[in-house]
């Protein structure tokens, strides 16, 4: 069974750095086409791509944030770590971490998601 | 990036209807196309992948078809359940984009 959460801050000043951490469960970021990924969603709004990470140490970002995203993993930990700097109030969103399987890039499993508000 | 635009944006519909949300992409992406359905506070779930095929464990009401540049998928019977957002996104290339929803709501 496959399982994915986020943690992290739920509130942020503007300017600051957004640190999220996934945790997931039922698989190895170590096992070939495997793979997670993050989304965001503004409240109302639609999904929004993000980063994600294969199993090869592979990384792909979304280009409109691509110079204030940084993602990485830790298998030992079955983690995987979103940063997000610079952060301001259109930011606000929920952001979900998603599983991504060996035959497409698509997600198949989804945390619950985390709602990060940015506001002074 | 590929655009994905979904229509309509909202709809409204009645138990047992037959439903069709369209999903038309900026360039030819094949069939690397999946839909997600997403109730309100929850995480999406994936329905279709490959265009056309159908997610283990969705019910069969469910259906997607389309390649190229036009894609729909299809609820054949509209169950209570079903009201909810759906999102299509391409996997064709990065950046992965996602349609802008299209709201499924009671009549």
């Amino acid at each position: 069974q496959i399982t994915l959460k986020e943690s992290g801050p739920t509130l942020v000043k503007p300017t600051q750095t957004l640190t999220l951490t996934c945790t997931f469960s039922g698989f190895s970021l170590t096992t070939s086409g495997m793979g997670v990924g993050w989304i965001r969603q503004p409240p109302g709004k639609a999904l929004e791509w993000l980063a994600l990470i294969h199993w090869d140490g592979g990384k792909r970002y979304s280009p409109s944030l691509n110079s204030r995203l940084t993602i990485t993993s830790d298998t030992s930990k079955n983690q995987v770590v979103l940063r997000l700097t610079n952060m301001d109030p259109v930011d606000t969103a929920t952001y979900h971490c998603a599983h991504i399987g060996a035959a497409n890039v698509l997600f198949n499993y989804w945390g619950q998601g985390i709602l990060v508000t940015v506001s002074s | 990036a590929i655009q994905l635009t979904q229509s309509p944006s909202s709809l409204s519909a009645s138990v047992g209807d037959r439903v069709s949300i369209t999903c038309r992409a900026s360039q030819d992406i094949s069939t690397a196309l999946a839909w997600y359905q997403q109730k309100p506070g929850k995480a999406p779930n994936l329905l279709i992948y490959d265009a056309s095929s159908l997610e283990t464990g969705v019910p069969s009401r469910f259906s997607g078809s389309g390649s190229e540049t036009d894609f729909t998928l299809t609820i054949s019977s509209l169950q209570p359940e079903d009201f909810a957002t759906y999102y299509c996104q391409q996997f064709n290339s990065y950046p992965l984009t996602f349609g802008g929803g299209t709201k499924v709501e009671i009549k």
